[in-house]
């Protein structure tokens, strides 16, 4: 069955923590994704990856094809980055499986 | 102004009663796709189009039907709603074109989102 699991659930942190997200899958993909969603509920695309490492700014995103996980990492974390972070697979169907999401709160 | 847009953003109404969410983008993209979102639950895909003539249903097509009237434009129907169709509904573009071109998912993009109550 083809499953996508995060974790934390849940994540608080005090502002300037180095954050690390993590995603594990249950068989090969084609790509991964990371999703960002506000606490207004709006959803923004992340990185898109099938290998290696992505640096978008503060963010870091890598994949390990082998292991079948992937963490998301936010440096320097700040209050604007409190949201919903949500791991999405393509797991060779070009349809996208979503886990559940991990909530980060970013105490100043 | 949005690239993808939805309307209703809520809609509180009836059980028994139909219901059309709709959906427009203006980023060109042939692939688009609604989900459902509900607390504690991924997204859910409820239908997806590779392009105009190309209709498929999701995990949770069951109690919805779509249409895509034009390349820019994709309805969800809920044709008798039921109390657990209550959720958050969103609309989703991508720009990889139609079945048989190249794999895998590209890049999404999301509407606003559109959150429907039913009583």
């Amino acid at each position: 069955k083809n499953e996508v699991e995060q974790s934390p659930q849940n994540l608080t942190a005090q502002e300037g923590e180095f954050i690390t997200i993590n995603c594990s899958y249950s068989v090969g993909i084609s790509a991964l994704h990371w999703l960002q969603q506000h606490p207004g509920g709006g959803i923004v695309s992340l990185f898109m990856l099938s290998s290696g490492k992505k640096k978008h700014g503060r963010l870091i995103a890598t994949i390990n094809i082998q292991e079948k996980h992937s963490s998301l990492h936010i440096t320097a974390s700040h209050p604007r980055d409190s949201a919903v972070y949500i791991c999405a697979v393509d797991f060779g169907n070009e349809k996208l499986t979503f886990g559940t999401g991990t909530r980060l709160t970013i105490i100043p | 102004d949005a690239d993808v847009t939805q309307t209703p953003r809520n809609r509180i109404t009836k059980t028994g009663k139909r219901i059309m969410l709709e959906c427009s983008q203006t980023k060109g993209h042939d692939r688009m796709y609604w989900y459902r979102q509900d607390p504690g639950l991924g997204l859910r895909l409820i239908y997806y189009s590779f392009d105009v003539k190309d209709i498929n249903k999701g995990e949770i097509s069951d109690g919805y039907s779509v249409s895509r009237q034009a390349q820019a434009k994709f309805s969800l129907s809920l044709e008798s709603a039921i109390p657990n169709q209550t959720a958050l509904y969103f609309c989703a573009t991508s720009e990889l074109g139609t079945r048989g071109g190249p794999s895998g998912t590209d890049t999404q993009y999301f509407g606003p989102g559109t959150r429907l109550t039913v009583l």
